[in-house]
């Protein structure tokens, strides 16, 4: 079964960092782009950033770009996402999911929540 | 950045019925779109990729149509695990981009 579980999330205050991780197994994780997106309480779904297989090349929301680092470790199927200079608008689940085909997201973590606040 | 306009907001029915779910984008996406449903504290499932193919174990009821700018979901008969809530995205161009959401709720 593929599985992806996110940690790394909590309480920070404004101007922080927390670094995110997602464990995934189930499938050739060195093989396929991933992707965070984050969801606001209450809001709809945001895309955050993107990171090719190898990890060459990365792709980030205009958001968060300078502020947030995605990575990866094939070694470990592991996904990272390192946010620093958080703001109160980074408050939200964040989900890791694993990209299909294209663009679309075929399996998606449980997620992990992020709030920032003083 | 592709914009996705999803309708309604809200969608009142009841188990049985049909429904028909509308996403537009601001401009052509060709058959890049899919669809996701998110039922309450739970993360989004994929449902229809490319507009029109079911994803592994997307019920035969779920249909999606459409290409270019217009799109919509189809549900043919709702069953109760399909109250929750519907989310269009574009891969067509970058910023990968969502649509705000229709709501399916029971009536």
């Amino acid at each position: 079964d593929v599985q992806l579980l996110e940690s790394g999330g909590g309480l920070a205050q404004p101007g922080g960092s927390l670094r995110l991780a997602c464990a995934v197994s189930g499938f050739t994780f060195s093989s396929n782009a991933m992707r965070w997106v984050r969801q606001a309480p209450g809001k709809g779904l945001e895309w955050v950033s993107t990171i090719s297989d190898s990890g060459t090349n990365t792709y980030y929301a205009d958001s968060v770009r300078g502020r947030f680092t995605i990575s990866r470790d094939n070694s470990k199927n592991t996904l990272y996402l390192q946010m620093d200079s958080l703001r109160a608008e980074d408050t939200a689940i964040y989900y890791c999911a694993k990209v299909a085909g294209a663009y679309y997201l075929d399996y998606w973590g449980q997620g992990t929540l992020v709030t920032v606040s003083s | 950045e592709i914009v996705l306009t999803q309708s309604p907001a809200t969608l009142s029915l009841s188990p049985g019925e049909r429904a028909t779910l509308s996403c537009r984008a601001s401009q052509s996406v060709s058959s890049s779109l899919g669809w996701y449903q998110q039922r309450p504290g739970r993360a989004p499932t994929l449902l229809i990729f490319d507009a029109s193919k079911r994803a592994t174990g997307t019920p035969a009821r779920f249909s999606g149509s459409g290409s270019g700018t217009d799109f919509t979901l189809t549900i043919s008969s709702l069953e109760s695990e399909d109250f929750a809530v519907y989310y269009c995205q574009q891969g067509s161009n970058w910023p990968l981009t969502f649509g705000g959401g229709t709501k399916v709720e029971i009536k």
